[in-house]
């Protein structure tokens, strides 16, 4: 079963408006990561955020994260139509061994 | 500046042929992940693997596909009789060292798009 849980699924938005993903995840972890993926395209690392951290900024990236709810949040400031992509939290949770299990992923469509 | 590098991009195969795809790391990396994703789906971790090693295999099935890191030259995904449910895009990622001390990001490639005819 997949460690992360993103929702919404989709997500539609004008030009301009800020895009909130969340994923929720199952087990105690060392990290979270957001990847960003345009279609057919490969995955791009866009923001890592420790266990022990509870907010990151990257540009117009805004991560949070609640250990104790074992859940983030992406917020994309202002956003481009550039911005449309799938969006994936991704973990390397305890019992998961070396390796990052990914959620099913928010598809993002920004509307110019 | 040369980031992980996949070929064939788009592979077709008939039923029962073989698949193998190709991947070169990012020099200096010495960690690799192979993922698959299914149309509008996440990543699905298959194997992770140093120079000449599988560490984890647990992703892979467990028959008709194989994995390698030789010492010299990329990494290899083995696909023995494909079917028609192979059919995917499977995506390489590297990394400088493994996650746990590494705790850092995966640079991915473009990926392969395997068609199963």
């Amino acid at each position: 079963s997949q460690q992360g849980e993103e929702d919404p699924q989709a997500l539609s938005i004008q030009e301009g408006e800020n895009a909130t993903m969340n994923c929720s995840y199952k087990t105690s972890i060392n990290n979270l990561q957001w990847y960003r993926q345009n279609s057919g395209r490969g995955l791009v690392h866009l923001i890592l955020i420790r266990s022990n951290e509870r907010e990151k900024h990257s540009g117009r990236l805004r991560v949070t994260l609640d250990t104790s709810k074992k859940s983030s949040s992406l917020l994309i400031t202002a956003s481009r139509a550039a911005d449309t992509a799938s969006y994936f939290c991704a973990t390397d949770g305890f019992g998961y061994g070396n390796k990052l299990v990914f959620g099913a992923g928010t598809i993002l469509r920004v509307k110019s | 500046n040369a980031g992980v590098m996949q070929n064939p991009r788009h592979l077709v195969r008939r039923r029962g042929q073989e698949a193998r795809l190709r991947c070169s790391p990012v020099k200096g990396h010495s960690h690799v992940y192979w993922y698959r994703q299914l149309p509008e789906e996440g990543l699905k971790f298959m194997v992770y693997l140093q120079k000449e090693n599988i560490i984890d295999e647990s992703g892979m099935p467990k028959e008709r596909f194989s994995a390698e890191f030789p010492k010299e030259g990329p990494s290899i995904l083995r696909i023995q009789q494909v079917v028609r449910g192979d059919s995917a895009a499977y995506f390489c990622a590297s990394s400088p060292g493994g996650l746990i001390k590494n705790t850092g990001e995966l640079f991915f490639g473009e990926g392969s798009r395997l068609t199963v005819l």
